[in-house]
């Protein structure tokens, strides 16, 4: 069982939004910046946004972060069919001493 | 540009020690606030954390495995060595190494090595 709770499964239809969340405590979510990674089918993970609500350089503006206290979430607008993935959040862990992932969530783009 | 390769045995024998081998390019382990990082993920599953080293030799392992896990590092040949004793089969699936810095991305793991396949099976 993942330290950070995700849904396991979101969908949406092409051209809509969607919204991933990601549940943690005070030592993780709640004290740390969070990072999403979004990993297609049979490839390694990318990082998608960090610190909360940042895109690293190639990550279209249809992918924001946001957070508030110790939950985080993923939102993505426009959906596309390329979009269809597994998507981790992850931050640090003050208990653990490191970092942690969530369980992921796999996004089907209906 | 930052790139990460791992490499190690395809199959291992359960009890045996896995050794992977992260080598790299486009940074050094000799800068301050860097790191890299060991991510597996068992067939299926989600991403789990193993451990991490920092230019330092700041040292950090999943409390979950830390007795069976070694991370060292080389500076001169741009490698990160991650050792696991007592492999079981549920050790088995594809393990990541991964660059971190504290400064432009806050810890996240920024660059990812394509990964490497291991079955723990007898």
């Amino acid at each position: 069982q993942s330290v950070l709770t995700q849904p396991p499964s979101a969908s949406g239809t092409p051209g809509r939004s969607v919204t991933i969340s990601c549940s943690g405590s005070s030592s993780n979510v709640g004290s740390y910046t969070v990072h999403w990674y979004q990993q297609l089918p049979r490839t390694a993970p990318k990082l998608l946004i960090h610190s909360n609500n940042l895109r690293p350089s190639g990550v279209p503006d249809r992918f924001s972060g946001s957070k508030s206290g110790t939950s985080a979430s993923l939102d993505i607008s426009g959906l596309q069919s390329e979009d269809e993935a597994d998507y981790y959040c992850a931050t640090w862990d003050d208990t653990l001493k490191g970092p942690v992932f969530g369980g992921g969530t796999k996004l089907t783009v209906l | 540009q930052i790139t990460l390769n791992e490499s190690g045995p395809t199959l291992v024998k359960p009890t045996q020690t896995l050794t992977l081998t992260c080598t790299f390019s486009g940074f050094s382990l000799k800068s301050s606030g860097v790191g890299v990082g060991w991510i597996r993920q068992p067939p299926g599953k989600a991403l789990e954390w193993l451990a991490l080293i920092y230019w330092d030799d700041d040292e950090r392992y999943s409390p979950s495995l830390g007795s069976r896990l070694s991370i060292t590092k080389d500076t001169s040949r741009n490698q990160v060595v991650l050792k696991m004793t007592n492999v079981e089969p549920v050790d088995t699936g594809t393990y990541y190494c991964a660059h971190t810095d504290y400064g432009d991305y806050d810890r996240a793991f920024d660059s990812w090595g394509q990964g490497t396949p291991v079955t723990v099976s007898s």
